[in-house]
């Protein structure tokens, strides 16, 4: 079956980093979208990929590699207000409208 | 700059009762149109898209339909909610390959 999974939770330090991986696997591929989504809000986008390599947008970079099904959204110094949820959005082209979402990551920024 | 609007922002109905939630969107000319649920703590799912007026098609269907009556307008409805409908209830629209969401509705059922 197809599907897109993330880790349930992940821990770091203010000032540090975290990197929220994913990976997916889909009859298709049309891009990758990250979103961040705090408790009881609608989700926020992030960055989008549908190239190989890094895609540095400063405070969030985003990392694909299409031939492993694999991405990453990496925060750098991070601050507090960075904790909440990460989700990872597969478009498939075999629907080019149809998306499918991972569960999220839930990022805990520590002091 | 495009707004997207969902009402109502919350909703506590029984078991049975009918339900709409709307979504209008502003400032895009022929939008595609997605309804999205996502229960307490679970994944975002994807209900409904539609590209154009009069045109809605079902991904999960859920015991819901959805109309598009109007090009800015996306309505989600049935006739008898049932517990598993809980959950928060999110308009959508696409640009270059992300995703632009509402407010969300949040709907409790009893």
């Amino acid at each position: 079956g197809q599907g897109v999974e993330q880790p349930a939770k992940l821990m770091s330090v203010e000032g540090t980093f975290a990197r929220v991986n994913c990976t997916y696997s889909t009859s298709g591929f049309n891009g990758l979208s990250w979103y961040q989504q705090r408790e009881g809000q609608a989700p926020v986008f992030l960055s989008y990929v549908v190239l190989d390599g890094l895609k540095d947008s400063g405070h969030f970079s985003t990392f694909l590699s299409r031939s492993n099904g694999y991405s990453y959204l990496l925060l750098t110094e991070l601050q507090i207000k960075d904790s909440a949820s990460y989700l990872c959005a597969v478009r498939i082209d075999t629907n080019a409208y149809k998306v499918i979402f991972g569960k999220g990551t839930h990022l805990h920024v520590l002091p | 700059a495009q707004t997207i609007h969902q009402w109502p922002v919350a909703e506590i109905k029984a078991v049975g009762s009918p339900l709409s939630l709307g979504c209008t969107i502003k400032g895009k000319s022929s939008p595609n149109l997605y309804w999205y649920w996502q229960a307490t703590g679970g994944t975002l799912q994807q209900l409904f898209y539609s590209i154009t007026v009069g045109q809605v098609e079902s991904v999960v269907q859920l015991n819901l339909s959805a109309s598009r009556p109007k090009d800015d307008q996306f309505i989600l409805s049935t006739e008898k909610l049932l517990l598993s409908h809980s959950g928060f209830y999110l308009c959508a629209w696409t640009g270059t390959g992300q995703l632009y969401f509402g407010e969300g509705s949040k709907l409790t059922v009893l």
